[in-house]
Formats: structure tokens, C-alpha cells, sequence
């Protein structure tokens, strides 16, 4: 499987936007990008995906780099209940069964009032 | 909606002992499966089911079991418990015939084996 690059941590402060990169060098071309964010003590929650074009949807925003390398997550404007780890899975729609979905470390943010 | 829901919340075992965690979904997913989180560490994948009546391995299954009885359900039983198994469990689900669809998550079923 394609493997991701996330930092460990990040830190921002409420109410400015946050930009999470991702590093994906060795992306296939059936390989979609989704990140998904867990909450203390909870289960994970999908955010957003894309394949090539960037998206937008009402958590977030994702851009793609045009070779499909990296990608970042855009948080418009982060609120104290976004701190979570972020995660960025590649999802390989070409694959069957297994699903896929190999979850990393994750970057960890913070977000100061 | 109730969507994912797993039971116990938490759980204390001791070594030897045998236990089923509790996955129920309410959205007509096909899809489920079974993950386990420990400290500092990302989500492994242990089982999957890609409808009633289908089970397969995941990343790491050695010391779990599972069924799938009915489209709702998917169990995983814990045969003999080891301190290896201490860990956060959280079950998923999909939408059918969409490999794209978002997973959906529980909560978790936090397990320490003593």
C-alpha cells in the first residue's frame, strides 16, 4: 500500500485557518486521498476525499498538488472543537474486500484560544 | 440516527478469559469491520465482512473470531485473552457497492486484559 507523511503535531489558534499537509510520493493513479480526524475518545469521522481536482464540502477543503504528491487539508476557520489527530489514507478503489484503509499516526492538532 | 453502536464501553479481563465485543449498525451497511487502536498508534485492521455470511482476515487476526449472522451485526469474540489484547476496539461500516463511501465509526470498546 501507498504509505502517507504527516507531521506529528501542529498547533494553531482559534479562528484562523489551518493548512495540514500530507505527503503521498508514491500515490497509484486509482488511489483516492481521504482524510478522516478522531476526537478525544471517540471513533474516527471521515472528513473528506478527492481523487484530483480539489474539493470542498462544509468541514473542509481539500487541495491537491497537481502530480497528486501531496495534499492539504484546509480548516477555513479552526474552532477549539477541531482539535483531533488528523488522518490522510490513501484508499486504493481499484482493490476489493480488505477495504483498504491504513491509518497512520496521524498529526496531532492543536488548536490555543 | 443511532448508526454504529458498540457495547461494552469498557471492559476488564483477565488472562484466559473469552468475551464478544458488540457491533450493531442501523444503516442497511454491507460492509463491516473490525479495528484496533493502541496508545500512540494508528487504527490496525483485524476482520471484515462484506455482507451477511462472509468473514475474511484482516492485518490482524490471530486471537479473534468473527461471524456474520445478519446484515446489522458483526461480533468479534475474543477466544482466550492475552495481555496483547489490551487496546481500543472500534467497529465500522459502509455503504453497499460504494468502495469510495466513507467508513462510519463507533465509539470504541476500550479492553484491558489483567
Amino acid at each position: 500500500d501507498a504509505k502517507t507523511t504527516q507531521p506529528n503535531s501542529m498547533e494553531s489558534n482559534e479562528e484562523e485557518p489551518v493548512h495540514l499537509p500530507c505527503n503521498h510520493s508514491t500515490i497509484s493513479g486509482t488511489d483516492y486521498i481521504h482524510w478522516y480526524r478522531q476526537l478525544p475518545s471517540q471513533g474516527p469521522e471521515y472528513v473528506i476525499h478527492g481523487l484530483t481536482s480539489n474539493v470542498n464540502n462544509r468541514m473542509a477543503s481539500l487541495a491537491i498538488a497537481e502530480d497528486r504528491k501531496s495534499s492539504t487539508l484546509i480548516l477555513h476557520r479552526a474552532t477549539l472543537r477541531d482539535a483531533a489527530v488528523y488522518y490522510c489514507i490513501l484508499r486504493d478503489v481499484a482493490g476489493g474486500g480488505a477495504d483498504g484503509l491504513t491509518f497512520g499516526k496521524g498529526t496531532h492538532l492543536i488548536i490555543q484560544p | 440516527n443511532a448508526g454504529v453502536t458498540q457495547t461494552p464501553k469498557f471492559q476488564v479481563l483477565k488472562t484466559g478469559q473469552s468475551m464478544t465485543l458488540q457491533c450493531a449498525q442501523d444503516m442497511n451497511h454491507e460492509y463491516m469491520s473490525w479495528y484496533r487502536q493502541d496508545p500512540g498508534m494508528g487504527l490496525r485492521l483485524i476482520h471484515y465482512s462484506v455482507g451477511a455470511g462472509i468473514t475474511d482476515q484482516g492485518e490482524v487476526p490471530n486471537g479473534y473470531n468473527v461471524s456474520r449472522s445478519t446484515t446489522e451485526d458483526f461480533p468479534l469474540r475474543l477466544l482466550s485473552a492475552a495481555p496483547s489484547q489490551t487496546s481500543v476496539y472500534f467497529c465500522a461500516s459502509r455503504a453497499p457497492g460504494q468502495h469510495n463511501s466513507p467508513l462510519h465509526f463507533g465509539n470504541g470498546t476500550r479492553l484491558t486484559v489483567t
